[in-house]
């Protein structure tokens, strides 16, 4: 069974820093492209960055470049978001997920919820 | 504002046929990239609902169906049900980057 498992989120105060995980099983991970997708409370779904799967392509939004740094471990089956610089809008629900930046999102885990707060 | 643009609404009765829009541009949806669409259910993580514009994944109802024309999609659901309320999402590429639309609220009257 193909399983998300994203931890890390929590609370946090404007400027500080967080660093997500996302495990996953069920699939070879090496062989995929993941991403990292959020939700803020009540708004819509909005695309944070992607990574293919052995690191040497690497997209961000305008909104969270040069805060935000995509890494994966493969030995480890492991996807990480290092966070930056936070701010009250990167507060949201975050989502890792398997796929290209042109492919449907057909597996997602439960998400981890990130909250900037002072 | 998102790139891809979507109605904040829209609603229906159960048993009728609703539609919702999702319009792109030149540099997403007109350069050919494909649309999928997801619903998601509240409190839970989004389901992907079509795929490759019109493709549905195995589970999904035949009532659900995707087209694409020109720098637009749509998404149609028929012989609506109570169950189908829900926040329905497009989603396409544009210059390097995944693109949402803004989400619309479907509400069985």
């Amino acid at each position: 069974e193909v399983q998300l498992v994203e931890s890390g989120g929590g609370l946090v105060k404007p400027g500080g820093s967080l660093r997500l995980s996302c495990a996953a099983s069920g699939f070879t991970f090496s062989s995929y492209s993941m991403n990292w997708v959020r939700q803020a409370p009540g708004k819509g779904l909005e695309w944070v960055s992607s990574i293919s799967s052995s690191s040497s392509y690497i997209y961000y939004a305008d909104s969270v470049k040069g805060r935000f740094t995509i890494s994966r471990d493969n030995a480890k089956n492991s996807l990480y978001l290092q966070m930056n610089s936070l701010r009250a809008e990167d507060t949201a629900v975050y989502y890792c997920v398997p796929g290209g930046v042109e492919d449907a999102f057909d597996i997602w885990g439960q998400g981890t919820m990130v909250t900037v707060s002072s | 504002q998102s790139v891809l643009t979507q109605p904040p609404s829209v609603s229906g009765a159960p048993g009728q046929r609703v539609t919702i829009s999702c319009t792109g541009s030149s540099s997403n949806i007109g350069a050919g990239y494909d649309v999928h669409w997801y619903q998601q259910l509240p409190g839970t993580a989004p389901k992907l609902l079509i795929y490759g514009n019109s493709n549905r994944p195995s589970g999904v109802p035949d009532r659900f169906s995707g087209s694409k024309s020109g720098t637009s999609a749509s998404l149609a659901i028929t012989g609506l049900q109570a169950e189908d309320e829900a926040d329905y999402y497009c989603q396409s590429y544009d210059s390097s980057v995944v693109v949402f639309g803004g989400g619309t609220k479907l509400t069985v009257l």
